[in-house]
């Protein structure tokens, strides 16, 4: 079946623009989550869904960022008034928590944001 | 406090030796689940081991093998007869239920290289 799939793959804008990056997450995946990577870092948590509520917004580093999902599938991540530390790969995931605390997330390609 | 604690930003094993990555983890919960992902130079995000905290034998795929420590809290990665595909960046993720809700915490990584 489909893995997660993210789109774009890579983007590039100029300071000052808004960005939408999306997700579609594995069908039936209830679970939706946006980590930010940057260069060499590990996974910074950005935003989680349950369905299409998001219960933890903690991540979220300011308000120039939000995120949305409908029909509990595909989600965007809206960035807007883009700064240069927003340069990162944005990576999504998604995970079933009917199947139980062992079922993994399954991580997308990431999209590769590069602010100039 | 952090929740996942890896402690080697780097490490180097030689080709066929067995290494080993630690975690330590933080949780007052008593359920809950323990990952380690792999991520290569790609930076594809790839899924090798999962242990349950209810799970008393240490978790084993193939080369890999979960050296779980409960009382310690740590849950080490062993990796057997390291072969050069092995060199990539290792995190080491807790999965802390949370009502109906499940969240990832994710280690900030050991990057592993394999020399021949």
């Amino acid at each position: 079946g489909a893995g997660v799939s993210q789109s774009p793959s890579n983007k590039v804008t100029e300071k000052g623009k808004d960005v939408e990056l999306r997700c579609d997450p594995i069908s039936g995946h209830t679970a939706l989550y946006w980590y930010r990577q940057r260069l060499g870092q590990g996974l910074e948590f950005l935003i989680y869904f349950q369905g299409n509520s998001a219960p933890d917004k903690s991540g979220l580093p300011s308000d120039r960022f939000s995120a949305e999902r409908t029909g509990e599938s595909v989600s965007t991540l809206t960035i807007q008034r883009t700064q240069q530390e927003d340069s990162a790969v944005y990576l999504c995931a998604s995970s079933s928590p009917l199947g139980g605390i062992g079922y993994e997330q399954y991580f997308g390609p990431g999209t590769r944001l590069t602010v100039t | 406090a952090q929740k996942i604690t890896q402690t080697q930003p780097g490490m180097f094993v030689q080709e066929k030796e067995a290494v080993t990555l630690d975690c330590t983890y933080d949780t007052s919960d008593q359920s809950y689940g323990l990952f380690w992902y792999k991520q290569p130079s790609s930076g594809e995000m790839i899924f090798l081991i999962y242990q349950g905290s209810y799970d008393e034998q240490n978790a084993t795929e193939g080369r890999y093998s979960l050296n779980f420590q409960k009382a310690r809290k740590s849950a080490n990665l062993v990796i057997s007869a390291s072969q050069l595909g092995d060199s990539a960046m290792y995190f080491c993720a807790m999965r802390e239920p949370q009502s109906n809700f499940n969240k990832f915490y994710f280690g900030s990584g050991t990057k592993l290289n394999v020399k021949p």
